[in-house]
């Protein structure tokens, strides 16, 4: 099945440094990724999707200068969290997709980074 | 694919007991939907799915329905077992976007 790898599962920050989240698809190719934010006991939260190749599309009120979004490889994507604050505490999680039979779309999550900066 | 951050609604339920989640969609133009569980600190996980040409989908002791007419999505588990324990997302994708929307979740807490 579709396996899809995050890194690092846990990271702590100080304030004002960045710090770098890693999704790859371990056995397929993606041809989208995306990018969710989830707050405890709440839904997830889409914060950008990203193809291959091309500028990630970020959602209304997400900052794309302050969550940078690299989509280098049909395998990899990667989120940085820039100058770190504590609001930016969170778990992060990743979603890579790839088309299906008859265009239906499978998507696979990683297992979350959960970030703290102090 | 816009997801609404408000609190979890939860289930309580026997072991043994069948459980039901239900999820209302929005879209009626969402043509294919997904259920994930999320146990505590992991990403979700890929339980059973659907596409709008059916209304019914039976996996190992889950069974999804799916009810257009109304909007409505239900996931049925048997048998309830304390490793259900988790929180249940239904997801709808339409064929105008992929891009999964998510409803805001059920916590289902099972009781042995």
């Amino acid at each position: 099945g579709a396996v899809v790898s995050q890194h690092p599962s846990r990271v702590i920050c100080k304030s004002g440094t960045s710090v770098k989240i890693e999704c790859r698809s371990l056995d397929f190719q993606a041809t989208t990724m995306f990018w969710y934010r989830q707050f405890p006991k709440q839904s997830l939260m889409l914060m950008a999707t990203s193809n291959e190749g091309s500028k990630a599309t970020y959602e209304q009120g997400v900052e794309k200068d302050k969550f940078l979004i690299n989509h280098a490889s049909l395998t990899l994507s990667t989120l940085t969290v820039t100058s770190a604050h504590p609001e930016d505490s969170s778990f992060y999680i990743c979603s890579a997709s790839a088309m299906k039979q008859r265009g239906y779309y499978g998507y696979t999550f990683g297992s979350g980074t959960r970030l703290t900066v102090v | 694919g816009e997801s609404v951050g408000l609190h979890l609604p939860t289930l309580s339920v026997q072991e043994g007991d069948n459980s039901i989640i239900n999820c209302a969609y929005s879209n009626s133009a969402s043509d294919y939907f997904i259920w994930y569980k999320q146990e505590s600190g992991k990403g979700p996980q890929f339980i059973i799915d659907i596409r709008s040409n059916m209304d019914k989908r039976q996996g190992q002791r889950v069974t999804v329905l799916l009810n257009k007419t109304v909007k409505h999505l239900s996931l049925q588990i048997a048998a309830t077992q304390p490793g259900d324990s988790a929180v249940y997302f239904c997801a709808e994708i339409s064929g105008g976007s992929y891009i999964p929307t998510f409803g805001r979740g059920t916590s289902l807490i099972v009781h042995p």
